[in-house]
């Protein structure tokens, strides 16, 4: 099955610099990538996904890097603001497949 | 936000008591997940329903027992649980036509004494 991991488990940024987030897939057939934010007490919820058939997408602050090859993805957080401040998950799983596969999340603190 | 609701929210049980999770989507999906989410670990997925049909169980112990009488509908019934079992239990769901995404609910969080 599908194994993935994710680092670092924390991150501390002071405002204004950037975050990155990585995270490697074992499975192949995997081909769509969903990034969840979670804030204390309160549900995940997809902040952006990517498919594998680009390598780049970009939201605002927000973009996720794909590369196939190497089988590993990363999250950007640009111009970092204390509300980021959250546990971010990174996900892979097969398109028109049912399992999604976690990885251990990023616990991420924006200092003031 | 009301997509995916859970009740109750939260649940204290004994080890010998019977209770359920609910999990009820507005959002005319077709598959629901049941995920399990402890400390320190990743995302544990339970459960999967597709069009009312189980299409996942990965290995979790027979006393949590789900139910999906319908696509909007899923339940987790809980019996004779462990102290280990406490955790917030994430519903999610998804159409499953595609390459989309899950939408979560708020989670229950369950101890278990």
């Amino acid at each position: 099955g599908e194994n993935v991991e994710q680092h670092p488990s924390t991150l501390s940024v002071q405002e204004g610099d950037s975050a990155v987030i990585k995270c490697t897939y074992s499975d192949s057939a995997s081909n769509y990538f969903p990034w969840y934010k979670q804030e204390l007490g309160k549900r995940p919820q997809l902040i952006i996904d990517i498919r594998s058939n680009v390598g780049e997408k970009k939201d605002q602050r927000i973009a996720v890097t794909l590369n196939k090859t190497a089988k590993h993805f990363s999250l950007h957080i640009t111009e970092t603001q204390p509300e980021d401040s959250a546990v971010y998950f990174c996900a892979a799983s097969r398109a028109f497949g049912n399992q999604f596969y976690f990885g251990t999340g990023t616990s991420l603190t924006v200092i003031p | 936000e009301t997509g995916v609701t859970q009740t109750p929210r939260h649940l204290v049980m004994g080890m010998t008591n019977k209770k359920s999770l609910k999990c009820e989507q507005h959002l005319g999906h077709n598959a629901m997940y049941w995920y399990k989410q402890s400390a320190k670990k990743p995302l544990e997925l339970m459960f999967v329903y597709n069009f009312k049909e189980q299409t996942e169980n990965n290995s979790v112990p027979s006393r949590f027992s789900p139910e999906c009488p319908n696509s909007s509908h899923l339940f987790l019934h809980l019996h004779t649980l462990q102290p280990e079992d406490s955790a917030l239990y994430l519903c999610a769901s998804r159409d499953s036509l595609g390459v989309n995404e899950q939408f979560f609910g708020p989670g229950t969080r369950l101890t278990v004494l």
